[in-house]
């Protein structure tokens, strides 16, 4: 089952932050985020796992909530660069690497 | 890492006709997936498989689809008798001990 994102897009201007979440029905071993601009494919971000490991950039943020199964996402004095659809995708099973993805957050950031 | 290559980029066939779309993942990676993206929407779950064998298959992938991954290093997706509904994006990734490195993805037109 699809996990849920919101919003569905947001604007900034350069500097500003923003949260994206993600919420799933199903219990989660792990959330994956990905950016994808338009015409690419996703690029992996970050995932957190069940137990609070993280692994992934180095400039944004996340956060994993195993008790609601929801992850937010923070981008933190947004660039130019951080424009783009985000999706995050959710684990049920561990091991498998079989990912529910959400619909999409965009991003538009602004000079 | 050489990153994961698809082939073709973009493909355009007439309603009814056969497609097959060819991966070639990360070669150390023995886990491939492959994932259909429409406009507007995150991924979805079609198949993958661990080394030479496809573990799982998504109800998406009627009896028109079918995906191997021969000696467990490229895989081929085939289409028959393609239909509009099956114009996509379809992507190809291997994983990483974390996250997803996805191919740039074959866009299919079904006219």
């Amino acid at each position: 089952q699809q996990p849920v994102q919101s919003p569905q897009a947001v604007i900034l201007r350069e500097g500003e932050d923003a949260v994206i979440n993600c919420s799933s029905s199903k219990a989660l071993y792990s959330v994956h985020w990905y950016r994808q601009k338009h015409g690419e494919a996703p690029v992996f971000l970050m995932i957190l796992l069940k137990g609070g490991e993280q692994k992934g950039h180095d400039k944004i943020s996340a956060s994993f909530n195993e008790k609601k199964q929801q992850s937010s996402l923070y981008l933190t004095a947004s660039q130019l660069s951080y424009s783009g659809t985000y999706f995050c995708g959710t684990e049920t099973l561990s091991n498998d690497y079989k990912l529910s993805f959400g619909a999409g957050t965009t991003v538009t950031v602004r000079a | 890492d050489t990153g994961v290559s698809q082939n073709p980029r973009h493909k355009i066939t007439k309603r009814g006709q056969n497609v097959t779309f060819r991966c070639d993942p990360i070669s150390e990676h023995n886990r491939l997936y492959w994932y259909r993206q429409t406009l507007g929407q995150g991924p979805e779950f079609l198949t993958y498989f661990q080394n030479e064998a496809q573990l799982e298959k998504s109800r998406l992938l009627s009896d028109r689809f079918s995906a191997e991954r021969p000696k467990g290093s490229f895989s081929t997706l085939e289409i028959q008798r393609t239909e509009q509904g099956d114009s996509a994006m379809y992507l190809c990734a291997s994983v990483k001990p974390y996250g997803y490195t996805f191919g740039s993805g074959t866009r299919l037109t079904v006219v």
